[in-house]
């Protein structure tokens, strides 16, 4: 079936530094959108990217769609304790919203 | 207070004997999808539906059964639940096809 790939699958960081987390598809996308769920919680909707070379953001969290719309980057500056958790990309694919297996983020305080 | 709920939150049973999981959502949306949560497997999805009785079958749908007779209610039924389906389950909805996904709080299954 479809697939996105997501990367890292973990990614353990310090306080205070940066940290990416990728997605790639082997196909071009419509669309991609990223989701954070909290330890415990359910995924939660952050943003939805849609033309390709698109960059946003939220205070600390930037995103990117590739010009090719094929993968997507998730980078968030300066990491708190408060961002712990697991970032999924969803890429739709007809009418099926297929997910990342997403990276578990841990900061140490 | 829009938002997808999901029952029970917790549920331990026994091999074969059937459950149901059940979803509602409160925000009119068309698209309704049942997910299985794993360790290191993410979100797959095991069945999805784009409207009333119109269901299409996800990437892990072996064991599982959907329905949609409403448009509000979106049940999981697991006829012969077996242990290789203990899980945490979410259920999800969302307006149209590329609109954002709103997530029930989830329910974690073990099968014993």
């Amino acid at each position: 079936g479809q697939q996105v790939m997501q990367i890292p699958q973990y990614q353990h960081v310090q306080e205070g530094e940066d940290f990416t987390t990728y997605c790639n598809s082997s196909t071009t996308l419509s669309n991609i959108q990223w989701y954070k769920q909290r330890p415990g919680g359910h995924p939660v909707f952050l943003i939805q990217l849609v033309k390709s070379g698109e960059v946003k953001k939220q205070k600390r969290l930037t995103f990117q769609f590739g010009e090719a719309k094929k993968n997507s980057s998730l980078h968030i500056t300066a990491t708190q304790t408060t961002d712990v958790g697991t970032y999924f990309c969803a890429a739709l694919y007809g009418n099926k919203l297929v997910f990342g297996a997403g990276t578990i983020l841990r900061v140490k305080s | 207070e829009a938002q997808v709920t999901q029952n029970p939150r917790y549920l331990i049973t026994v091999t074969g004997k059937k459950l149901t999981v059940t979803c509602s959502q409160n925000m009119n949306h068309e698209y309704m999808s049942w997910y299985r949560q794993d360790p290191g497997l993410g979100l797959r999805q095991i069945y999805y539906s784009m409207n009333v009785e119109v269901t299409d079958k996800g990437d892990v749908p072996e064991g599982y059964k959907v329905s949609r007779k409403e448009k509000r209610n979106f049940p999981l039924i697991l006829e012969s639940p077996s242990p290789n389906q203990t899980s945490l389950y979410f259920c999800a909805s969302r307006l149209q096809g590329n609109t954002e996904a709103f997530f029930g709080q989830g329910t974690r299954l073990t099968v014993v």
